[in-house]
């Protein structure tokens, strides 16, 4: 099946420090979703991201499906943005699962 | 719009119990898809139900079966409860089986 790869595994920046989250992918994807899973487990939506780029506030996204990596940007990081990160995929052929990453673990200090 | 709803919240069980979890679905979606999240890990799918048939199953045994009722809400039964079941368990629903998925806030099962 395929195998979705997320680094770093950890991140630690002070507040007002920009990072960038990396998702590898190791075949065609119809879609693509990054997740914020808050200290209580809950997983937020940030994006749905096949392809292409988005933005919502400090955060953006791009996704290059034909290379097959997408990354999060989260600029001028603030304490509430630490948690983990999920990037999900689907592969485009047949009933696909969506399969996520292991992850990489923000914390932003004050 | 109401979002994706799970209960109960926490659950804990003993070793061979069974246990039945909930999911209500949002407003305007036809499809769940029940994850389990191991403490460090990300989620796994477990399965996937479509107007009421499942149409999709990860790698997990017999033992977990589901159910999904007209109105789109599901749930999730788990019999002879093991040690290492201990874990958040994730609903998602989606438009279809190909859309975007929201998540519920989980159940979170601990087995004794």
């Amino acid at each position: 099946g395929i195998q979705v790869e997320q680094s770093p595994p950890d991140l630690i920046l002070q507040e007002g420090a920009n990072s960038t989250l990396r998702c590898n992918f190791s075949d065609s994807v119809n879609n693509l979703q990054w997740f914020h899973q808050n200290p209580w487990g809950q997983l937020i939506n940030l994006f749905y991201i096949p392809s292409g780029t988005k933005q919502n506030g400090r955060l953006s996204a791009t996704t290059v499906a034909t290379e097959r990596y997408s990354l999060l940007y989260i600029s001028s990081s603030q304490t509430t943005d630490s948690g983990v990160y999920f990037c999900a995929v689907r592969g485009d052929t047949g009933f696909q699962k969506l399969v996520f990453g292991t992850g990489t673990r923000l914390l932003v200090s004050p | 719009e109401t979002g994706v709803t799970q209960s109960p919240t926490h659950l804990i069980k003993t070793r061979g119990q069974q246990v039945t979890l909930r999911c209500s679905s949002q407003s305007g979606h036809n499809t769940v898809s029940w994850y389990q999240q191991a403490l460090g890990q990300g989620p796994q799918f477990i399965f996937q139900y479509y107007r009421e048939e499942e149409n999709g199953r990860g790698n997990f045994p017999p033992r977990f079966s589901g159910l999904q009722f007209p109105n789109y809400s599901s749930e999730l039964n788990v019999n002879a409860l093991e040690l290492d079941d201990s874990a958040l368990y994730l609903c998602a629903s989606s438009f279809s089986s190909h859309n975007e998925q929201f998540f519920g806030p989980g159940t979170r099962l601990t087995v004794l």
